[in-house]
């Protein structure tokens, strides 16, 4: 079946220490890919979008994503956090063509401890 | 320019009853989709809207449908509430449905089936 995954349920970290959240779809054909995150009682904001082009993407707040085609995925990164990204992230994924849904992953919390 | 805003915000229903929740896109956007948020399921796609006609549907039953008006506001009504139908509904907008669309989202309407 179509699928998004995202590896890790709940992520632990302290601040400074630097962080990669995986995601992996398991869909054919040309995609489109988004971070979204979601503070505490704030609702949902694009962190960075991947549609074509360079595979490495530059979102807000320092966060990049690599697309890797081969291996079907599209990995968050930040060199170091800080306590202000305690939030949930999530990955989705839209097919090209007639289907202009997204669909997203389970979500991963971050915690960051000061 | 002002974001995707969504009524109401919070809403507690018991079973059986109706609703009618309401989004307003970002000026100058054209397509509106909805998804549901719960803790178990995640983020699920229910329907999109462009042009006041609905483009795709997600898995859900026919109690779940929605409209969309010539000033691309729109509308979900849930009919029959059952306690599962508990969630946080999302309203999400975009220019069109182009590859290169990015979809924007509101904060949400909370309901609560008692």
């Amino acid at each position: 079946a179509q699928s998004v995954s995202q590896h890790n349920h709940h992520v632990i970290l302290s601040e400074a220490a630097s962080l990669e959240l995986g995601c992996n779809y398991s869909y054919g054909g040309t995609v489109n890919l988004f971070w979204y995150v979601q503070y505490p009682g704030q609702h949902l904001q694009l962190l960075l979008k991947y549609f074509s082009g360079d595979p490495l993407v530059k979102g807000i707040k320092g966060f990049e994503a690599e697309f890797i085609k081969s291996k079907f995925s599209f990995n968050l990164r930040k060199p170091s956090v800080q306590w202000s990204d305690t939030a949930e992230y999530f990955c989705a994924v839209r097919v090209r063509g007639n289907d202009y849904k997204l669909s997203f992953g389970a979500g991963t919390t971050v915690t960051v401890r000061a | 320019k002002a974001g995707v805003t969504q009524t109401p915000r919070y809403l507690i229903k018991t079973r059986g009853q109706q609703v009618t929740l309401s989004c307003s896109p970002i000026s100058g956007h054209r397509s509106v989709s909805w998804y549901q948020q719960t803790p178990g399921q995640g983020l699920q796609f229910l329907f999109e809207y462009f042009s006041e006609t609905q483009r795709n549907k997600g898995n859900f039953p026919g109690r779940f449908s929605g409209r969309q008006f010539s000033n691309s506001r729109s509308e979900m009504n849930v009919s029959t509430l059952e306690l599962g139908d508990s969630a946080l509904y999302l309203c999400a907008s975009s220019q069109g449905l182009g590859h290169t669309d990015t979809q924007y989202f509101g904060p949400g309407t909370r309901l609560t089936v008692l």
